[in-house]
């Protein structure tokens, strides 16, 4: 069976420092992928980014970075010198290379404040 | 592009009536995924299709809803009767390959 946990509920920063959210996973599959997807107060789920279990290497898109480490089964989203427009839920989710589901995480609550 | 096009956005209506959620995928994706979203159940996927065909249903709460995808640009989700309990948000997603696209959802609230 696949899990994803999102320890952190709720986090509350002031606009310009770095956060970082944690996505730790489980699953017996050797092939299998990794998405963050953002939910802002307007309600719609937005896809960030999808990683696959053989390529650990970490990617940075702007302000967003993402540290994938297999020997951890973490999967962290960081966001540098956050924004009011980063508020939001963040969702980490799993899907394995044979399934079609994906297993979400409970999410994390991020609150940028002035 | 088009995303995934989904209406209502809002629907109000009363316990006992039936209720139908519509949904437009991406063109091309030929994956279609039901979800429904509470604050105290998180994230459910209610039933999947793969070319118009039912995959899994096995999320689906109770008879009292059915989902069908006559074609590969529509699905409804259908809920009859309607219960309190069934307020909540639903989302329609489509997929090609690995990552799912969602609609903007439907918010549901039966009185």
């Amino acid at each position: 069976a696949q899990k994803v946990t999102q320890a952190q509920t709720e986090i509350s920063v002031v606009e310009k420092e770095d956060v970082t959210l944690d996505c730790v996973y489980e699953t017996r599959d050797t092939t299998y992928y990794l998405f963050w997807y953002k939910q802002p107060p307007s309600g719609e789920l937005v896809f960030l980014i999808r990683r696959n279990s053989f390529d650990e290497q970490n990617e940075i898109s702007g302000r967003y970075s993402w540290n994938f480490q297999k020997s951890t089964s973490s999967f962290n989203f960081t966001i540098t010198a956050s924004q009011v427009v980063d508020s939001a839920v963040y969702f980490c989710a799993l899907k394995t290379g044979g399934g079609n589901k994906l297993t979400f995480g409970t999410g994390t609550q991020l609150k940028v404040e002035l | 592009d088009a995303g995934v096009i989904q209406s209502p956005r809002h629907e109000v209506t009363e316990m006992g009536q039936e209720v139908t959620l519509r949904c437009k995928p991406i063109s091309g994706h030929d994956y279609l995924f039901w979800y429904r979203q509470t604050m105290m159940r998180g994230l459910e996927l209610l039933i999947y299709f793969n070319n118009n065909v039912p995959i899994d249903d096995s999320g689906m709460p109770e008879d009292r809803f059915s989902a069908k995808m006559p074609n590969a640009s529509f699905s409804t989700l259908k809920i009859q009767p309607s219960e309190p309990r069934d307020s909540a948000v639903y989302f329609c997603a489509s997929r090609a390959t690995y990552e799912q696209y969602f609609g903007p959802g439907t918010r549901l609230t039966v009185t």
